[in-house]
Formats: C-alpha cells, structure tokens, sequence
C-alpha cells in the first residue's frame, strides 16, 4: 500500500538529547497524526494537526504540519529511556477516510 | 475515555479453522478501522467502515471477512488463513463524519495473530 517518506529510519541518541524527525508526501494532506508504538503494542497518539503551519506541543514532544501540506515534523526535547519505541507519522487527505502512515522511525535512547 | 478494545490478544489457529478478532469503542465513533501490521512495518489498512456500511476494501482476500453489527462493535472473521497472514492486527476508530472532516485516529492493542 501507499506510504509516506519517514526520517531518520532510526535514530541512536544519548539521554537528554533532542530529536528531531519528519515526514514527506507527494499529495497534500489535511490532517497529519503522530503515534508512538512500543513492542506488542498498539500505536498510541501523540499529536495531531489539522492546520497549514500549526504547532502543537504536548509534554516534550512538539509538532508541526508544514506550510505547503506535504510535510510535517516532530521533536523531542530532553529524551528520556521510556522515549524508545517507534514513531509513526500518518496523513489523511481531505474527503476520505483512509489514513496513510509513514515507514517509521525508531528510537533507541541510551541512558 | 479514548479507549479501543480489542479481543482477543493473542489468537493461534490452524489454516482449516474459522475464528474471529472483535473490537469495541464506546466513544460514540462513526469510523471503525481494521489495520494490518508486520513486524517493523507500518500499520497497512485493511478496512474501513462509516455509518456501520463498508466504506474501504483495500483489496484484501476474501478469507477476512469484516462485519459491523452496530456503531460500537466491529468483527474480522478469519477462514482458511495462511501463514503469511500472521501478524498484528489493529482496530481503530475515528469521530470523522461527513461533516467533521477532520479527526483523530485512536487504536486498540491489537490481536497478535499467528497462523500454524
């Protein structure tokens, strides 16, 4: 099925650290969900956007959808070990139900 | 209360048996998913159902079977799988509608499906 570009793939970083990762499409979406996935878990939701330009934050994480509706972007400040897991990013265009999720990337925080 | 639940969590089964995946949302959503996931990968959609109608098909094989009973509850019956179906499989629901164009996307645990 369709999938939008994620990256990092995967990411390695020391506690305390910053993340950053983003999403590309090729179609213009107008809304744009970020998830959390841990092991045998289901994806949890983190974030969403629903506008060009909008930022959000919620706790240490903060996201962005992008002016041109392609793209968005999440950061993590100050990562903590409980950060590990994998994040998902997902796009929806506008008159459908169907959502499409990003390749992924994983997240591995060494304390 | 943003919760999914899905039943059972982990399902063993046979390439002859016929079993079922169950979900539930008691959020009042009108959009109730079914996701496919493999390991490492991402969520892939199977179905979507709006007003209790099948809204999506993307393509899957007859031998998932989804069905809505009403707006809580939404089953995948499962006949004649085959290994390659193992996987994850998630439930989510959405209060999208035809007039709210917009909406978050929450998700069950998922049944950790394996085919023997």
């Amino acid at each position: 099925g369709q999938q939008l570009n994620q990256s990092p793939q995967s990411m390695f970083i020391q506690e305390g650290e910053d993340v950053s990762m983003n999403c590309t499409s090729s179609s213009i979406f107008n809304t744009w969900l970020w998830y959390k996935q841990e092991p045998g878990e289901g994806p949890v939701l983190l974030i969403a956007l629903y506008k060009a330009g909008e930022l959000t934050s919620n706790g240490r994480l903060t996201a962005q959808f992008g002016i041109t509706r392609k793209d968005s972007f999440l950061n993590i400040s100050a990562s903590i070990p409980s950060d590990v897991g994998i994040y998902f990013c997902a796009g929806r265009t506008s008159g459908t139900y169907k959502y499409i999720f990003g390749t992924g990337t994983r997240l591995k925080v060494l304390a | 209360d943003t919760e999914v639940t899905q039943t059972p969590k982990h399902l063993v089964m046979g390439m002859t048996n016929k079993k079922s995946l169950k979900c539930e949302q008691h959020m009042g959503h009108r959009a109730m998913y079914w996701y496919k996931q493999k390991a490492k990968k991402p969520p892939e959609l199977m179905f979507v159902y709006s007003y209790e109608k099948l809204s999506i098909n993307e393509s899957v094989p007859s031998r998932f079977s989804p069905e809505c009973p009403n707006s809580s509850l939404l089953n995948l019956h499962l006949h004649a799988l085959q290994p390659e179906d193992s996987a994850l499989y998630l439930c989510a629901s959405s209060p999208q509608t035809r007039v709210v164009n917009t909406g978050e996307l929450f998700f069950g645990e998922g049944s950790r499906l394996t085919v023997l």
